[in-house]
């Protein structure tokens, strides 16, 4: 089952334009995480934000959370060409003791940056 | 060491073949997971492992048989498979007490013929 939706599905910006993906979610959640994708390959882990928090940042990459809309946004800033990858939100469930670490996928944001 | 290594890289196998796919780490995490990816879409969470023991089954088939032998190892059989089973499965790993991230594997590209 899918968590919920990010959009845009995809988005094209030049080089040094900031990109933004958003992400909503239908339950309660402990944590939300970012992962990028390159094609074909495996996810990578950007940044997590856990339920009691509001804003992280991480370098380049500023995400937000509001709970009370379960939404979450993503903010690359400064992008480059080597940022075109997919972007996926996921959350974790509130416990993680008794699910393992599972994770529920958002549909995900296809960014690509041209040079 | 932070990778997930999983092997095959490519698998192209017949329908009434038997295969295995392996997953490896050793950064001591207690918690492993087989996913399924179809193109342009998320990742399907299949099986999550915690502690070696099987504690989430996502309704998969059972052509798909999933095996934990030890902390650092995770297989997945198949069996049986049909072709709308081909898909990028990926592996991944994480540490239950440290945190949620999970870190992934390069995925093996499974073509069912």
């Amino acid at each position: 089952s899918q968590q919920g939706e990010e959009d845009p599905q995809a988005l094209s910006i030049q080089e040094g334009e900031n990109a933004t993906m958003n992400c909503s979610y239908k339950t309660s959640i402990n944590n939300l995480q970012w992962y990028r994708q390159n094609s074909g390959r495996g996810l990578v882990h950007l940044i997590l934000i856990r339920s009691n928090e509001r804003e992280k940042h991480s370098g380049r990459l500023r995400v937000t959370l509001d709970t009370s809309k379960k939404s979450s946004s993503l903010l690359i800033t400064a992008s480059r060409a080597a940022d075109t990858a997919s972007y996926f939100c996921a959350t974790g469930p509130l416990s993680i003791y008794n699910q393992g670490g599972k994770l529920i996928f958002g549909q995900g944001t296809e960014l690509s940056v041209k040079p | 060491d932070t990778e997930v290594t999983q092997t095959p890289k490519h698998l192209v196998m017949g329908m009434t073949n038997k295969k295995s796919l392996k997953c490896e780490q050793h950064m001591g995490h207690r918690a492993m997971y087989w996913y399924k990816q179809k193109a342009k879409k998320p990742p399907e969470l299949m099986f999550v492992y915690s502690y070696e023991k099987l504690s989430i089954n996502e309704s998969v088939p059972s052509r798909f048989s999933p095996e934990c032998p030890n902390s650092s190892l995770l297989n997945l059989h198949l069996h049986a498979l049909q072709p709308e089973d081909s898909a990028l499965y990926l592996c991944a790993s994480s540490q239950l007490s440290r945190g949620p991230e999970a870190f992934f594997g390069q995925g093996t590209r499974l073509t069912v013929v």
